[in-house]
């Protein structure tokens, strides 16, 4: 089954440093890959996703992420970290069966600090 | 304003009663699911939706029944309530047949079985 492994439950960063949450999939064939963030008491929002084409994904509030088939990863990056940033971070796959429900990583916390 | 939106947002109540969670969209969208998220479990699929009267469960499906007789509306009952249902349900649709749809999500029912 297709699933997905965030293998930092939390990471911390400073303000205006780089970040790269990891992410690894599990999947035969070209899966559709996702990145949701979750403010705190809130839903969850789409940052970017990956269907097919190039494999450099850009995405809202400047985030990117990068498809490398050869590590089965979909790493989600960002240059510069701002406060704000501060969330829950879900890598996700699309199952084939369920009607294409997205199968979620456990989800990375990433704390910010001044 | 158009979206899901979700009801109670916050709910208490005790073990064995039933408790209905509501969920509504405006995009008239075919798909809708069921997540419950926990921690360190991260989001799991309860059940979800294709269309209206078709609905087929997911990963965690026991102790939850659906329904959908009309396309907007999507609830989720508890019909026993049991503490290990203590959890934040998140409802979630999309729009496309087919994985590259993005899936959008409500911003949550935080329940408490006591």
């Amino acid at each position: 089954a297709q699933s997905v492994t965030q293998p930092d439950i939390h990471i911390t960063v400073s303000e205006g440093a780089s970040l790269e949450l990891r992410c690894n999939y599990s999947y035969g064939a070209t899966p559709y890959l996702f990145w949701y963030v979750q403010s705190p008491g809130q839903g969850l929002q789409l940052l970017l996703k990956y269907f097919s084409g190039d494999t450099l994904v850009q995405g809202i509030k400047g985030f990117e992420a990068e498809f490398k088939r050869s590590q089965s990863s979909f790493n989600l990056r960002k240059p510069s970290v701002h406060w704000s940033d501060a969330a829950e971070y879900f890598c996700a796959v699309a199952t084939s069966k369920s009607g294409y429900a997205l199968n979620f990583g456990k989800g990375t916390s990433l704390l910010v600090t001044p | 304003d158009a979206g899901i939106t979700q009801s109670p947002r916050y709910k208490i109540t005790e073990t064995g009663r039933q408790v209905t969670l509501m969920c509504h969209q405006t995009w008239s969208h075919s798909y809708m699911f069921w997540y419950r998220q926990d921690l360190g479990h991260g989001l799991r699929l309860i059940y979800y939706s294709a269309a209206a009267d078709i609905t087929d469960k997911g990963e965690v499906p026991d102790g939850y029944v659906v329904s959908r007789s009309k396309t907007e509306n999507f609830p989720l009952t508890l019909e026993s309530a049991t503490r290990s249902q203590t959890s934040v349900y998140f409802c979630a649709s999309r729009n496309r047949v087919g994985g590259t749809g993005e899936l959008f999500f409500g911003e949550g029912s935080r329940l408490t079985v006591l």
